[in-house]
């Protein structure tokens, strides 16, 4: 079974600063995805970035950025020009490529992120 | 498009009633995904089907009961709340050979 963890309950960092996410993930799998999922206080859950395993270039999308280290199972997530609209809990997220778990999603417990004006 | 679609948005129960969470989705997805999301632990899978009348229990299934008798629609039933199970519900969809999730807009229930 796998496992994701977020060590950081909340973070907070200021408006066009830059603020970065941790996760950890156990897995014995070696093909598999990893996301950040956003929540705002709507609670609707957005994808913010998907990283296949199996790509070594980290994955980017406009201020969005993973630094994903397969060794270490390790994937952060790296907000820049951090905007007042950024403020959401952020979830990690893994999912099997493959086999009877593909599609299921793991969770990590969150990080709340607060952008102060 | 509608996407993934849940009814009811908000409901109240007593201990003992039961009840019926309604997913729909209009993408032709094979796969679907009840979660419920307690602070601090994130989404947890409750149940899931990988296709038209088939179910499989996830990580936290007691108390809980589902069916997918059409490809759109996946059923989550609740036969005697318990205050514990107040949570936030999630479906979600996924089709086959696919990578992005796309996840319903949630159900707050409470269990008093």
């Amino acid at each position: 079974a796998q496992t994701v963890t977020q060590s950081q309950p909340e973070m907070s960092v200021q408006e066009a600063e830059t603020v970065t996410l941790s996760c950890t993930y156990d897995t014995s799998e070696n093909n598999y995805y990893l996301f950040w999922y956003k929540q705002p206080p709507s609670r609707q859950m957005i994808l913010v970035i998907r990283q296949e395993a199996y790509k070594q270039q980290n994955a980017t999308e406009n201020r969005f950025s993973v630094n994903f280290q397969k060794a270490a199972k390790s994937f952060s997530l790296k907000i820049s020009d951090s905007q007042l609209g950024d403020t959401a809990m952020y979830f990690c997220a893994f999912m099997n490529a493959g086999g009877t778990s593909y599609g299921k999603l793991t969770f990590g417990q969150g990080t709340i992120l607060t952008v102060h004006p | 498009n509608a996407g993934v679609t849940q009814t009811p948005k908000f409901r109240v129960l007593k201990t003992g009633q039961s009840m019926t969470l309604l997913c729909a989705q209009d993408m032709n997805h094979e796969y679907m995904y009840w979660y419920r999301q307690d602070p601090g632990m994130g989404l947890r899978l409750i149940h899931y089907s990988v296709g038209e009348g088939t179910t499989a229990k996830g990580e936290v299934p007691d108390g809980y009961n589902v069916s997918r008798l059409k490809k759109q629609n996946f059923l989550l039933g609740l036969e005697s709340a318990a205050p514990s199970q107040t949570s936030v519900y999630f479906c979600a969809s996924i089709g086959r050979g696919r990578v992005e999730q796309f996840f319903g807009p949630g159900t707050r229930l409470t269990v008093l």
